[in-house]
């Protein structure tokens, strides 16, 4: 079975610091998707960046960029200069197919970062 | 925002009852996810549905259903409802094409006393 691991449960950064926010995931898939989610204290997920197996290049959305290591099968977000805005939990995510049509996503258990000025 | 909808946003009821939830996914998204989020079990897929037919299914209780309507938005039906049942309810919605980038609307906060 597939399997997203988010071993940090809290990470702290100083306003305008990178921040690494670790994800490791299990597949047997040779195709397949990771994405990262936003939570803030408010409760909607919110999507930031999305990384395909294929993908040559790491993916970049802004502040954001994800760390795509394929043999060690992590997909590591990096938030670049830290805003006191990115104080939340962040999910790790991959897309599972669970049949021929049908997908979900699978959940890491989220990490929350906290920002300081 | 996301472009999903959800109503309501949050509901108060007693066990045993029964409520509804409703979706309306983003412009032209043809598939619908729900998702429940609680403290103990963490995010956890319920059922997908795509252009009003069941897809898959995940770790739906029997007691809960859903269904999506010709005009693509869908209904969480959850009844008998339990003290553990108190979660967020996420709608998400998708394209159709090799990202599926799920996109989430707000929730809904059930409290079941």
């Amino acid at each position: 079975a597939q399997k997203i691991t988010q071993t940090q449960p809290g990470m702290f950064v100083q306003e305008k610091e990178a921040v690494t926010l670790d994800c490791t995931y299990d597949t047997s898939d040779q195709s397949y998707g990771l994405f990262w989610y936003k939570q803030p204290s408010s409760g909607e997920m919110i999507f930031l960046i999305y990384q395909g197996s294929y993908d040559e290049q790491n993916a970049t959305e802004g502040r954001y960029s994800l760390n795509f290591q394929k043999a060690r099968k992590s997909a590591n977000l990096v938030i670049s200069a830290s805003q006191l805005g990115d104080s939340a939990m962040y999910f790790c995510a991959m897309r599972e197919h669970l049949n021929q049509a049908g997908t979900a996503l699978i959940f890491g258990k989220g990490t929350t970062l906290s920002v300081s000025s | 925002d996301s472009g999903v909808t959800q109503t309501p946003k949050h509901l108060i009821t007693a066990t045993g009852q029964r409520v509804t939830l409703r979706c309306s996914p983003r412009s032209g998204d043809l598939s619908v996810y729900w998702y429940q989020q609680s403290l103990d079990q963490g995010l956890q897929f319920l059922i997908q549905y795509y252009n009003g037919e069941e897809r898959a299914k995940g770790n739906i209780l029997e007691r809960f259903s859903a269904q999506q309507f010709p005009d693509l938005h869908s209904e969480l039906n959850l009844s008998s409802l339990e003290l553990g049942d108190s979660a967020l309810y996420f709608c998400a919605s998708s394209e159709t094409g090799p990202r599926e980038t799920q996109y989430f609307g707000p929730g809904t906060r059930l409290l079941v006393l």
